[in-house]
């Protein structure tokens, strides 16, 4: 267990609202990213970060942001949700050097209504 | 977009026998991995293999890579119910620092038959 906790597990909101997603990890790793899980596209990254402060976007960013003001935590907010968020999303850690395997956390159900 | 194509999209077999999964990817890699992932919970890594590896084994699973045509398949020997779930082949580009991650594919889902 790399000790990576998401919150909430699960989340109704409504069009037009901002949400924000946590990620928190008990072991201080550099890497941390954010994916969301769709039927038919598999996964895809929104954003990661490479350090403290230091983010940078993924393949589908348009409507996120990312923040990460402590090692521990790494933010994923909805500025103002539509209902083409809705998914699943997940954080994942790397726990060894570049290239080597993610751990995942178990995801946040997001439903935009 | 995609980096990683598996193929089939799913498969449904019977308990004891072999799950063969293939991933096609399109640009150059440094590694490849394969993750599994159980409904309604993260993905768990089941192994990775290098570029510079064509073949690897981890229990019952084994993995195969050839790179000059890009693909890699993985081997489920005498599966198991248990072994149900679906499976994400994923590469890593090699970058380097900041530019260090993984793309997935779409996944295939493996049904193991009682």
């Amino acid at each position: 267990d790399a000790g990576i906790t998401q919150s909430p597990r699960h989340k109704v909101t409504e069009t037009g609202t901002p949400v924000t997603l946590r990620c928190h990890q008990t072991e201080n790793h550099r890497y941390m990213y954010w994916y969301r899980q769709d039927p038919g596209h598999g996964l895809r990254l929104i954003h990661y970060s490479y350090g403290v402060k230091d983010t940078d976007k993924g393949e589908v960013s348009d409507g996120y942001s990312v923040s990460r003001s402590k090692t521990e935590d790494f933010l994923l907010t909805l500025e103002s949700a539509t209902s083409s968020q809705t998914s699943v999303y997940f954080c994942a850690i790397r726990t060894s050097g570049e290239g080597s395997p993610l751990h995942f956390g178990n995801g946040t159900r997001l439903t935009v209504t | 977009s995609q980096q990683g194509e598996e193929d089939p999209q799913a498969l449904s077999i019977q308990e004891g026998e072999n799950a063969t999964m293939n991933c096609s990817y399109k640009t150059s890699i440094n590694n490849l991995q394969w993750y599994r992932q159980n409904s309604g919970r993260g993905l768990v890594h089941l192994i990775l293999i290098r570029s510079n590896e064509r073949e690897k084994h981890s229990g019952r699973l084994r993995v195969t890579l050839d790179t000059s045509k890009k693909s890699s398949s993985l081997l489920i020997t005498a599966s198991r119910a248990a072994d149900t779930a679906s499976y994400f082949c994923a590469t890593d580009g090699g970058a380097t620092g900041a530019n260090s991650k993984l793309t997935f594919g779409k996944g295939i889902t493996l049904s193991v038959r009682p």
